[in-house]
């Protein structure tokens, strides 16, 4: 069975730095989104994407934040300056229509 | 606003007792609801939808309109049944969680 796949497991970065987070949705899927979880706390979305664009966002995805399909597979997460409370697991999801979504396994993101 | 309600924290049964996770949501119009499970160190794995209205892995959810609550319930736990669960509500391209309940079962 098809699976959504996120890299890498576990990403560890300084203050202010960028990072990417990646995911590969399953192949037959049109729409995409990314979740936080901070730890301890609920599932958070972020951002859904279709048809090479933002759909909707959250407050929490501000300026800092982007999001890309480069190519006609991978499904990218970007945090332009990492604070430190950015700290979270990150879940890509992906779904064929505006229902089931299936998630990854998720990125764990520890910014020092 | 859209919103989920899960009271419980953590349920603890035996193996064999029933069980009944809840779930209340807050939303202006015909919700869709979902139940995930998170298995440990396993991603969120979809368990039931009210639309399919099916059940899996012996686990059952009805929506209730009026009390505006989808529980989970399962007549008999297993073991294999301990793990993370999370109602979420479907709104306009996103999911909405509740903050999940931690169910144990023991032996």
């Amino acid at each position: 069975e098809p699976e959504v796949t996120q890299t890498p497991s576990h990403q560890v970065t300084q203050m202010g730095q960028e990072v990417i987070l990646r995911c590969v949705p399953i192949s037959n899927h049109l729409y995409f989104y990314w979740y936080r979880q901070i730890l301890g706390q609920k599932v958070e979305f972020l951002v859904s994407f279709y048809n090479n664009e933002i759909s909707e966002k959250s407050e929490i995805f501000d300026d800092q934040f982007s999001v890309e399909r480069p190519d006609g597979s991978n499904f990218t997460l970007k945090i332009r300056s990492t604070k430190l409370e950015d700290s979270a697991m990150y879940f890509c999801a992906s779904s064929r229509t505006t229902d089931t979504q299936y998630f990854g396994p998720g990125t764990r993101l520890t910014v020092l | 606003a859209q919103r989920v309600t899960q009271p419980e924290k953590l349920l603890s049964v035996f193996k064999g007792a029933p069980v009944e996770l809840k779930c209340n949501y807050s939303y202006s119009g015909s919700p869709e609801l979902f139940w995930y499970v998170q298995y440990s160190r396993q991603r969120l794995q979809l368990l039931l939808r009210h639309i399919s209205r099916e059940s899996i892995k012996g686990f059952t959810a009805d929506l209730n309109k009026g009390e505006t609550s989808f529980h989970l319930k399962k007549p008999f736990a297993q073991e294999e049944d301990s793990a993370m669960y999370y109602c979420a509500l479907y709104n306009t391209d996103k999911l909405i969680f509740g903050t999940g309940t931690r169910l144990q079962v023991f032996p």
